[in-house]
């Protein structure tokens, strides 16, 4: 079975900074999805940004971009130029490749703070 | 679009009693899926659906939890009866066609509470 793990449960960075949030994640699959979701206070689940095992090239979405390690099996996310609209619940999630179903892993999250 | 649409935001009821949550998917979406999360399990996928069918329920806890979606703007997620123990927010999603490359939409939640 696949798991993720995610070893930093809160933190915080001021307004502007550079941030890095971690996600480890354990499969013998060869070809699989990664993806960062982002909760806000408000609650709704958000697609920060998808990566696919196959591509060598890291993710990038604006100020959000991934370090995909593939023989490490790691897969962090780092949040340049923090906003306040930022802070929120990060969550690592796992998909293999057949899609959804049992497939998708989330990870236990990360509370990450903006402070002005 | 309005986006996934839940109902009700928050449900307060006690043990024993029927609990039913609604949800209604981005239109022209064909999958949808019924996730729960609580701080002791994080985020689980219960069922989904494609085309109105139920595809995996595996995710369901039990017997007393059930999904139906009659139609492709509808469905409901009920739990009966009803214990302290599924106290949780519901979350409904919807997606195109399914696909890992496709993004799920996530409605606002239904946070539950179970007396």
């Amino acid at each position: 079975a696949q798991t993720v793990t995610q070893s930093q449960p809160e933190m915080s960075v001021q307004e502007a900074e550079t941030v890095t949030l971690s996600c480890t994640y354990d499969t013998s699959e060869n070809n699989y999805y990664l993806f960062w979701y982002k909760q806000p206070p408000s609650r709704q689940m958000i697609l920060v940004i998808r990566q696919e095992a196959y591509k060598q090239q890291n993710a990038t979405e604006n100020r959000f971009s991934v370090n995909f390690q593939k023989a490490a099996k790691s897969f962090s996310l780092k949040i340049s130029d923090s906003q306040l609209g930022d802070t929120a619940m990060y969550f690592c999630a796992f998909m293999k490749q057949r899609g959804y179903g049992q497939n998708f892993v989330f990870g236990p999250g990360t509370r990450l703070s903006v402070l002005p | 679009d309005a986006g996934v649409i839940q109902s009700p935001r928050h449900e307060v009821t006690e043990m024993g009693q029927e609990v039913t949550l609604r949800c209604k998917p981005i239109s022209g979406h064909d999958y949808l899926f019924w996730y729960r999360q609580t701080m002791m399990r994080g985020l689980e996928l219960l069922i989904y659906f494609n085309n109105n069918v139920p595809i995996d329920d595996s995710g369901m806890p039990e017997d007393r939890f059930s999904a139906k979606m009659p139609n492709a703007s509808f469905s409901t997620l009920k739990i009966q009866p009803s214990e302290p123990r599924d106290s949780a927010v519901y979350f409904c999603a919807s997606s195109f066609k399914g696909l890992p490359t496709d993004t799920q939409y996530f409605g606002p939640g239904t946070r539950l509470t179970v007396l």
